[in-house]
């Protein structure tokens, strides 16, 4: 059955910088399109950013561009969030989620991990 | 952006009720919306891809439709399990953008 376990979270000072993965496990990692999607205390959803099931091309949200960098290793059937010059409104429960369709077919989000919380504060 | 406006914000039904839940998308979106659930404390469930296609395993009770810019979610004889919070989300453009969430709660 399909698996993501999200790791790496924490506490971070604003400024500070940290990396989030996900194992994948169950289904063909490589051919399948991966998104981070986040969720601020007593939030709603905020997409954060996009993968193609090859790494060819990479999307963000307005408020992580350039801050944040998206990315994934085939051979270990992982995907990465690096987090640059996180801000106190970083904060929140970071998920990954798998696409629904192979290669390009489909972009919405079928299967999602648990989550991941990072906390940035002084 | 394209924005996605969810309404009711928050919704009170009975057990057994039929509910229906609205998304607009401020351009259109064609048919590239999904509905999520999501229960406090834990992750979001996909429950509608495409507009209209039921995620597997999730129950026929779940129904969505529309194509544009509105779309419905219903949910047909809730049960206590089916109370949580709404999410619609569009696909079309990047950023991909989600609604603010629909509260379903027990009268």
């Amino acid at each position: 059955q399909v698996q993501l376990v999200e790791s790496g979270g924490g506490v971070v000072q604003p400024g500070g910088s940290l990396r989030l993965s996900c194992a994948a496990s169950g289904f063909t990692f490589n051919s399948y399109g991966m998104h981070w999607v986040r969720q601020a205390p007593g939030k709603g959803l905020e997409w954060v950013a996009f993968i193609r099931y090859d790494g060819s091309n990479e999307y963000y949200g307005d408020s992580v561009k350039g801050r944040f960098t998206i990315s994934r290793d085939r051979s270990k059937n992982t995907l990465y969030l690096q987090m640059n010059s996180l801000r106190a409104e970083d904060t929140a429960v970071y998920y990954c989620a798998k696409v629904e369709g192979m290669w390009d077919s489909d972009y919405a989000a079928d299967y999602w991990g648990q989550g991941t919380l990072v906390t940035v504060s002084s | 952006d394209i924005q996605m406006t969810q309404s009711p914000s928050s919704l009170s039904a009975s057990v057994g009720d039929r509910v229906t839940i609205t998304c607009r998308a401020s351009q259109g979106i064609s048919n590239f919306l999904a509905w999520f659930q999501q229960k406090p404390g834990k992750a979001p469930k996909s429950l509608i891809y495409a507009a209209s296609s039921l995620q597997s395993g999730v129950p026929s009770k779940f129904s969505g439709s529309g194509s544009g810019t509105d779309f419905t979610l219903t949910i047909s004889s809730l049960q206590p399990e089916d109370f949580a919070t709404y999410y619609c989300q569009q696909y079309n453009s990047y950023p991909y953008t989600f609604g603010q969430g629909t509260k379903l709660e027990i009268k």
